[in-house]
């Protein structure tokens, strides 16, 4: 089946714009992260959604970054006021708990990304 | 705050030697561990993942965990070129997934 899937691959903008990034999750999967990983840096978590829970936006670094989840599927990343220091490559990742397992185990898949530049 | 530790490499290899990564963690309550590898450029990919404290076994790839000392490690044994990448190490942490920076493994023919 289709992976998780992420528009654009790649976007340039001016400092001060707003963008927005989308991710179309993997059908059926309840969980959807957003993650930035800057050059040669790890992963920096960003948002949590689950099913029709509230969203863990503990890893949003202002004010300036939200996201919503429509009908618990497609998810959009907004950044209002671009920075440089937003520059990074976003992904999307989605997942769903393994039934029958007592762990809290769950396999995330990766979307390609969305390389954002802020000049 | 939930952290994990990489060394951030490059860990340089010959071809047909074992591969070690080492990864701590913080949070004492992790049950789920995961090594992703990450080519250069692309999305990360979930290798191993382990939740019980001993190896794990899959292929070329062995993931060891001890709770205890907070520590989990990947050997990958007969390295091959194509294996070098940048190796990540994740816990989940509650719902969130707290990712290493990851180390950066240079296998050379």
């Amino acid at each position: 089946g289709a992976g998780v899937s992420q528009s654009p691959s790649n976007k340039v903008t001016e400092k001060g714009k707003d963008v927005e990034l989308r991710c179309d999750p993997i059908s059926g999967h309840t969980a959807l992260y957003w993650y930035r990983q800057s050059l040669g840096q790890g992963l920096e978590f960003l948002i949590y959604f689950q099913g029709n829970s509230a969203p863990d936006k503990s890893g949003l670094p202002s004010d300036r970054f939200s996201a919503e989840r429509t009908g618990g599927s497609v998810s959009t990343l907004t950044i209002q006021r671009t920075q440089q220091e937003d520059s990074a490559v976003y992904l999307c990742a989605s997942s769903t708990p393994t039934s029958g397992r007592a762990r809290s185990y769950n396999e995330q898949f990766f979307g390609p990304g969305t390389r954002l530049t802020v000049l | 705050q939930k952290e994990v530790e990489q060394n951030s490499g490059p860990l340089s290899v010959p071809e047909g030697a074992i591969a070690s990564l080492n990864c701590t963690y913080s949070d004492r309550g992790s049950q789920s561990f995961f090594w992703y590898r990450q080519y250069s450029g692309k999305s990360p990919e979930l290798i191993m993942f382990i939740y019980s404290n001993g190896d794990k076994e899959d292929g070329r790839f062995t993931a060891q965990l001890n709770k205890a000392s907070q520590y989990v490690s990947l050997l990958i044994r007969d390295s091959q070129p194509s294996d070098s990448a940048t190796y990540l190490c994740a816990f989940k942490g509650g719902q969130n997934f707290v990712f290493g920076p990851g180390t950066r493994l240079s296998v050379l023919p």
